[in-house]
């Protein structure tokens, strides 16, 4: 059965410390993407892949890192930098023709 | 600079009676319009699209209608049912874009039985 694996659901960070969330899919799609989504906002665009070993930040990038090594894995690392994190993440794939983006059901990041 | 709007936050609708959600965007460059149900602690699931070229699209109880004159789309759920009762998202992308995704802040809709 195909689809988006988001791992794990609920996640707590220490202050000062990095946590890498992971995005798995199963779907042969292409493209991968990270989201971020806060209270009574929409999902806002961290970072993207096209292809295999390439990535483009979205329109929040700062304080987060991704790698792409693999077709079906992209995970995000929320890193020190980033001073809010506590937010729910969402990761998608899609084909490259533009096909409606797939979602896995989130990563929920607080702080301790 | 929010280039798609969903202005209100919620709406409330008795089952069997029509719900429309509405949503507005400003960058005319966007040329695909989507529209993505929520449920809590769950990632959005698709549930209709659009192309710019056509001002209507039908999918079984679901509406989506496109006025690109006023930069505006509209979702109608006919008949509601309680199970409809999630946060639905309306979203925007463009070819020039390379297809990313633009949310709007989404639309509680509570469908009451």
């Amino acid at each position: 059965d195909g689809g988006i694996t988001q791992s794990p659901k609920y996640l707590f960070r220490k202050e000062g410390q990095n946590v890498t969330l992971s995005c798995e899919q199963n779907l042969n799609h292409d493209a991968m993407y990270w989201y971020r989504q806060d209270p009574g906002q929409g999902l806002r665009l961290i970072y993207y892949s096209q292809i295999v070993n390439d990535f483009q930040k979205g329109d929040i990038a700062e304080g987060y890192s991704v790698s792409r090594e693999k077709k079906e894995s992209f995970p995000l690392t929320v890193t020190s930098a980033q001073k809010n994190p506590t937010a729910f993440y969402l990761c998608a794939s899609t084909t490259r023709d533009g096909q409606p983006q797939h979602f896995g059901d989130g990563t929920r990041l607080s702080i301790l | 600079d929010q280039q798609v709007k969903q202005n209100s936050p919620s709406l409330s609708v008795q089952e069997g009676r029509i719900s429309i959600l509405n949503c507005d965007y400003t960058n005319s460059m966007f040329d695909y319009f989507l529209w993505y149900k929520k449920y809590p602690a769950e990632g959005p699931t698709f549930l209709i699209s659009i192309s710019s070229i056509k001002d209507k699209n039908e999918d079984g109880r679901f509406t989506v209608f496109l006025n690109k004159s006023a930069k505006h789309l509209s979702l109608h759920i006919v008949p509601s049912q309680p199970g409809d009762s999630a946060v639905y998202f309306c979203a925007a992308s463009a070819i020039e874009y390379g297809n990313k995704l633009v949310f709007g802040a989404g639309t509680i809709l509570r469908v009451k039985s």
